[in-house]
């Protein structure tokens, strides 16, 4: 079975300060993902990474900042955290190479919810 | 922006009947389609996928696909109490994957 791990499950912080939330995943899947998700706004997507020390930005990657130094990790940073980042953060990772790659799919780790007071 | 629609709900449907859940997405070019349950508290998990035109059946579920429509639809079958969940859409176009907002389905005994 694929396994991502997100290694802080819960976390409440306070506002400027910077945060880590930690990926972790065992199936040398290429892609990796960090989503938030919001009631009413549903899952959305903040940055990506394909490859190692390689990053893409989402939809709303404003506030946030990525590192990938290892194939196996992907970080996601909050500079300085604000009250309307406090959200559920969702890892997922992916073995896409083609985009006709017939078992494509993304797995998601169990999700870590941030609260910024 | 690539968008992907679907009825936020509540789809209330008695224990025993058929649930159908509905997606459309915007993108002409959309290749995959996804269908994942997200229990409340958890992470939303893979149910189903689909690549081509018509149905795909697996177990009590089938995925239905039309691209000329821009349609991707989910039946559930002898619905179950511990089928209700939020039920995600979503599209893959090229290496993105978008989500809908989610269907929440209500299976009541």
């Amino acid at each position: 079975d694929v396994k991502v791990t997100q290694s802080s499950r819960y976390l409440v912080k306070r506002t400027g300060e910077k945060v880590f939330l930690e990926c972790v995943q065992d199936m040398d899947h290429e892609n990796m993902f960090w989503y938030r998700q919001d009631p009413g706004l549903g899952l959305r997507l903040i940055y990506f990474s394909y490859d190692v020390k390689m990053k893409e930005k989402g939809d709303i990657p404003e506030g946030y900042s990525v590192s990938r130094e290892k194939k196996e990790r992907f970080s996601l940073i909050l500079e300085s955290a604000s009250t309307n980042q406090t959200s559920m953060y969702l890892c997922a990772s992916s073995l896409w190479r083609t985009v006709s790659f017939s078992g494509n799919t993304i797995y998601f780790g169990e999700g870590s919810w941030l609260t910024v007071v | 922006q690539k968008e992907v629609e679907q009825n936020s709900g509540p789809l209330s449907v008695p224990e025993g009947a058929i649930a159908s859940l509905n997606c459309t997405y915007s993108d002409r070019v959309s290749q995959s389609f996804f269908w994942y349950r997200q229990y409340s508290g958890k992470s939303p998990e893979l149910i189903m996928s689909i690549y081509s035109n018509g149905d795909k059946e697996d177990g009590r579920f089938t995925a239905q696909l039309n691209k000329a429509s821009q349609y991707v639809s989910l039946l559930i079958r002898d619905s179950q109490p511990s089928d209700s969940a939020t039920y995600l859409c979503a599209v893959l176009t090229g290496n993105m994957l978008t989500f809908g907002g989610g269907t929440r389905l209500m299976v009541k005994p």
